[in-house]
C-alpha cells in the first residue's frame, strides 16, 4: 500500500523569502507519480506541480521546483520568491501508474504568508 | 478548462435525512472520486468510479453509497445523515490516460445538525 505523510502541519514564510515543504511516501512500486497541490481559503484545490518518477530531472514550474530524492523517497516543494497569494493548504499525493488511478495523499500542511 | 461542478457549496441537513451531493463534470473523463477533507485528516476516499455504473468502495465507505448512471455525473448518497459525517466533501476526475492528476471540483460543506 502507498503512504504519504506530511510531517509539518503548520510552517510561516516571510513574502519574498524562500520556504520548503517536505513530503516522505512509501511505494513498493517503480512507477508513479508525485504530486504537489495547493487549496487556498475556500477555494478550489489545484495542481501545483507533478513529476514522473522515472525522470531523474526535478520538475519546475515558475516559482515552483521540487527536489525528488527517490532512493530516500523524499518529494519536497521549494517556494521561491513567497507571495501572498501562496498562503493555502498544500496536499502532497502519489499515484501508480497503471494502477487504479487513487491519489493517495498526505495530511496537508497550511502555509502562512507574512507581509 | 476541465470543469468539475459541484452543485451545492453549503449545505445543512438534519440528522436521519438522505441526503444527495451532486458532481458533474464536463471533459469525457473516465474515472470521478469522492473524498472527505477533516482537519488533520487529510483526504480520505469515500467511492470511486472508472465508468458508468461501476463504483469501487474506498477508505471509508460506511454510511455512504454513490450513483454513476451517466459518465459525467456522480452522486454521493448518505443514506441517514450523521452528526460526524459533517465535513468538506471533495469531488474530482481524472482521465486514465494522461496521469495529470485529478481536476476537483470546489467544494461541498456540509453540516449534518
Amino acid at each position: 500500500a502507498q503512504t504519504v505523510t506530511q510531517s509539518q502541519p503548520e510552517m510561516s514564510v516571510q513574502e519574498a523569502e524562500t520556504v520548503t515543504l517536505s513530503c516522505t511516501y512509501d511505494t513498493s512500486e517503480s512507477d508513479y507519480y508525485l504530486f504537489w497541490y495547493k487549496q487556498p481559503p475556500s477555494r478550489q484545490m489545484i495542481l501545483v506541480i507533478r513529476q514522473e518518477a522515472y525522470k531523474q530531472q526535478n520538475a519546475t514550474e515558475n516559482r515552483f521546483s521540487v527536489n525528488f530524492q527517490k532512493a530516500a523517497k523524499s518529494f519536497s516543494l521549494k517556494i521561491s520568491d513567497s507571495q501572498l497569494g501562496d498562503a493555502a493548504m498544500y496536499f502532497c499525493a502519489s499515484e501508480i501508474q497503471g494502477g487504479s488511478e487513487k491519489l493517495v495523499f498526505g495530511k496537508g500542511m497550511k502555509l502562512t504568508v507574512n507581509p | 478548462d476541465v470543469k468539475v461542478t459541484q452543485s451545492s457549496r453549503y449545505l445543512v441537513k438534519r440528522t436521519g435525512e438522505k441526503v444527495f451531493l451532486e458532481c458533474v463534470q464536463d471533459m469525457d473523463h473516465e474515472n470521478m472520486f469522492w473524498y472527505r477533507q477533516d482537519p488533520g485528516l487529510g483526504l480520505r476516499l469515500i467511492y470511486f468510479s472508472y465508468d458508468v455504473k461501476m463504483k469501487e468502495k474506498g477508505d471509508i465507505p460506511e454510511g455512504y453509497s454513490v450513483s454513476r448512471e451517466k459518465k459525467e455525473r456522480f452522486s454521493l448518497i448518505l443514506e441517514s445523515a450523521s452528526t460526524n459525517q459533517t465535513s468538506m466533501y471533495l469531488c474530482a476526475s481524472s482521465l486514465t490516460t494522461d496521469a495529470y492528476g485529478y481536476t476537483f471540483g470546489s467544494g461541498t460543506r456540509l453540516t449534518v445538525v
